[in-house]
C-alpha cells in the first residue's frame, strides 16, 4: 500500500511561469512532509519542508503548502527555470524517533525555455 | 565538509551472487540509513543504523543485512541476488537520525543483476 503518492509522473512547464507539483499521503500519522530534488545520477538533495503544524513554508522561488485535511501537499515555483528539471520526490515521516523517510515515486518536471 | 561517499559508483553481478556496497556518511553523522531506488517503486527504506546498531527496518527479505562501524561508515550486502535486485541504491546520513532531520544522500551504487 503506497502512503504517499505522486500521481503525476511528469510535469511540463514553461520558463518564467509557476509549477505546481502535487503530493497526497494516506497516514494520518504523517507529520514532517519535505520535499527532495534529483538530477540523473546524483543523490537526492533536500529542498524543502513543512511540520505538520504549519500550512505554509516559504524558501525563495519554493513554497510548500500543507492541506492536512485533505492529507494533500504542493510544491510551487515560481518562477520556474530551466535548472529547475529534475525529479521530485515528496517524503513523509512519523515523529518515531528516527527519521525514516517514506517517498512518493517521483514526478519529473521538464522547464522549457 | 566533504558529502555522503558511497562507493562503487556502479556495480554488475550475476544472478545468485553476493555484493557489498559501502557509504562514508558526512563527517560528524551518526545516522545512516539506505534506500533502495527503482523506477516501478521509487525509493524505498531498507533500514536506519546509528552508533553501530540497526535502530529501524524496511520491509525487505532477510537477503538485505548490513552493519555500521565505530567510525560511523556503513556497509550493506545483498546475498544470493536476484534480477529484481537491479537498483540504485542510496546512503543517506544525518546528524542523530531524530525526527525532522535532513537526510543528506549520496549520489548512490547503480547495481545490475543480471
Amino acid at each position: 500500500d503506497q502512503q504517499v503518492k505522486q500521481n503525476s509522473p511528469s510535469l511540463s512547464v514553461q520558463e518564467g511561469r509557476i509549477s505546481i507539483l502535487n503530493c497526497d499521503y494516506t497516514n494520518s500519522m504523517f507529520d514532517y512532509f519535505l520535499w527532495y530534488k534529483k538530477y540523473p545520477a546524483e543523490g537526492p538533495t533536500f529542498l524543502i519542508s513543512i511540520s505538520s503544524i504549519k500550512d505554509k513554508n516559504e524558501d525563495g522561488r519554493f513554497t510548500v503548502f500543507l492541506n492536512k485535511s485533505a492529507k494533500h501537499l504542493s510544491l510551487h515555483i515560481v518562477p520556474s527555470q530551466p535548472g529547475d528539471s529534475a525529479v521530485y520526490f515528496c517524503a513523509a515521516s512519523v515523529n518515531s524517533g528516527y527519521s525514516t523517510l517514506t517517498f512518493g515515486k517521483g514526478t519529473m518536471l521538464l522547464v522549457s525555455p | 565538509k566533504a558529502g555522503v561517499t558511497q562507493t562503487p559508483r556502479y556495480l554488475i553481478k550475476t544472478r545468485g551472487q553476493q555484493v557489498t556496497l559501502s557509504c562514508s556518511p558526512i563527517s560528524g553523522h551518526r545516522s545512516v540509513s539506505w534506500y533502495q531506488q527503482t523506477p516501478g517503486q521509487g525509493l524505498q527504506f531498507l533500514f536506519e543504523y546509528f552508533s553501530e546498531t540497526q535502530r529501524n527496518k524496511g520491509n525487505f527479505p532477510g537477503r538485505f543485512s548490513g552493519r555500521q562501524f565505530s567510525n560511523s561508515r556503513s556497509e550493506m550486502n545483498v546475498s544470493t541476488l536476484e534480477l529484481g535486485d537491479s537498483a540504485l541504491y542510496l546512503c543517506a546520513s544525518s546528524s542523530q537520525g531524530g525526527d525532522n532531520e535532513k537526510l543528506f544522500f549520496g549520489s548512490g551504487t547503480q547495481l545490475s543483476v543480471l
